[in-house]
This record gives structure tokens, sequence and C-alpha cells, in this order.
């Protein structure tokens, strides 16, 4: 079985800091990870992935993660944070030996602060 | 920039009613799924579906619930005799050969009442 936790519900960080969003998971076999955003009243949006290759992968909108194998992390970071930042953010993950199921975790509201 | 379409956005259905909500994928898209979210909870999988079967189905996607891919454009899930524990966002996804990332349409969100 494969499961994704997110530990904090929220995380508050102020306008021009660097923001982490944590992800630990666990699947039987190697994981594809992605992490997806969400803006209010619309779905959810992807924002970038961990396929295989290079353990820091870099997306949308200035964000980047770090994949950790042997912490089994994929933390989602930006260098500098924007207001326009505020969402909810939501880790996945994908055993890339059981189907193309999506296991998410519970998400992490950011907050942005000007 | 091609999205996933959902409709309606939002539907109340009355307990053991039928209900009939539709997506229509990314164009060249070939893999679909269904995803719900009840209100507080987690995104739980549903149903995966390619080359016009259903490829993948969790526990929750029991015998109440049917998907089908009518034309070449839309893809519908059906929930026979709906019930309060239904109601939930409802989120469509589809992918593309090659391609792991899901992209996902904006949701409808269902109200059983």
């Amino acid at each position: 079985a494969q499961s994704v936790a997110q530990p904090e519900d929220q995380v508050n960080v102020a306008e021009g800091n660097p923001l982490t969003v944590k992800c630990t998971y666990s699947v039987s076999g190697n994981p594809y990870l992605f992490w997806y955003v969400q803006y209010p009243n619309r779905g959810l949006q992807f924002l970038l992935k961990y396929i295989t290759g290079d353990n820091l992968v870099k997306g949308s909108y200035g964000f980047e993660a770090e994949f950790n194998k042997s912490q089994t992390s994929f933390h989602l970071k930006k260098p500098s944070a924007l207001v326009s930042d505020s969402a909810l953010y939501f880790c996945a993950v994908r055993d890339h030996n059981a189907g193309n199921m999506l296991t998410f975790g519970g998400g992490t509201r950011l907050m942005v602060k000007p | 920039e091609p999205e996933v379409t959902q409709t309606p956005s939002h539907q109340v259905t009355q307990m053991g009613q039928e209900v009939i909500l539709r997506c229509v994928p990314i164009s060249n898209h070939l893999y679909f799924y269904w995803y719900r979210q009840i209100l507080g909870q987690k995104v739980e999988f549903l149903v995966s579906f390619y080359n016009n079967e259903i490829s993948e189905k969790s526990e929750i996607f029991d015998d109440q619930f049917s998907v089908e891919r009518p034309d070449g454009s839309n893809f519908t899930l059906k929930i026979r005799s709906t019930k309060l524990e239904d109601s939930a966002m409802y989120f469509c996804a589809s992918s593309g050969e090659g391609y792991y990332e899901q992209y996902f349409g904006p949701g409808t969100r269902l109200t059983v009442t």
C-alpha cells in the first residue's frame, strides 16, 4: 500500500522569505512523486514531478522539490515566497509497479503574508 | 492551454437518485480518472479508464458507480442510487501516453440531501 503524509496543516511565511512544505511518502516499489496546488474554486494544478534522475526537480512558478530516498521525503521549496503563492498544496505518490493511481497527502495550506 | 472541464460545477440531488457527472478530458489524452474529496478529507482515487475499459478501481468504486466514454470527447461518472455519504467534490483527470502527471478538472461538488 502507498501513503503520503503532509505533517503541517498550515505553513505561514512572510513575503520574500524562503518557504518549505513538507511531504513524506511510503511505497513498496520505486516512487513517482508529484506536487499539485489548488487555488479557491479551481482544480488541482500540476506543479512538478520526480520520476528518475536528478534529485532536485524544478517546476512552475519558481517552485522546486528535492527527492530524498533515505528519508522518503519530497519537500516543496521556493527561495522567495510571493503573496500569490498562498494556496493549498498537495503531495502525491504513485508506485511505478502499481498502476497509475495517485495517492494524495492531506494538503498543506500556505499563507504568505505581505 | 488545454484544460480538463467538468459539468456541472455543483449538483444537488436527493438520496436514492441517479446522477451523472460529466468531464471533457484533454483532447489527445488516453488515460482518464475520477477522484473524490469528501469535505475535510484527502483526495481519494476512484477509478482509471484506458482503451475503453476500467484499468484500476479502488474499494470505494462499488457496484453503484460506473464510468463511460460515450463518445470521443466525454467521460462520465454515474452514481446509480446516491447516498448521503456520496456528498463530495468529484475530480476528473486525464493523462497522455508517456506522461506521468495527471491534469485535473475544477471538480463537481455533489450534495446529496
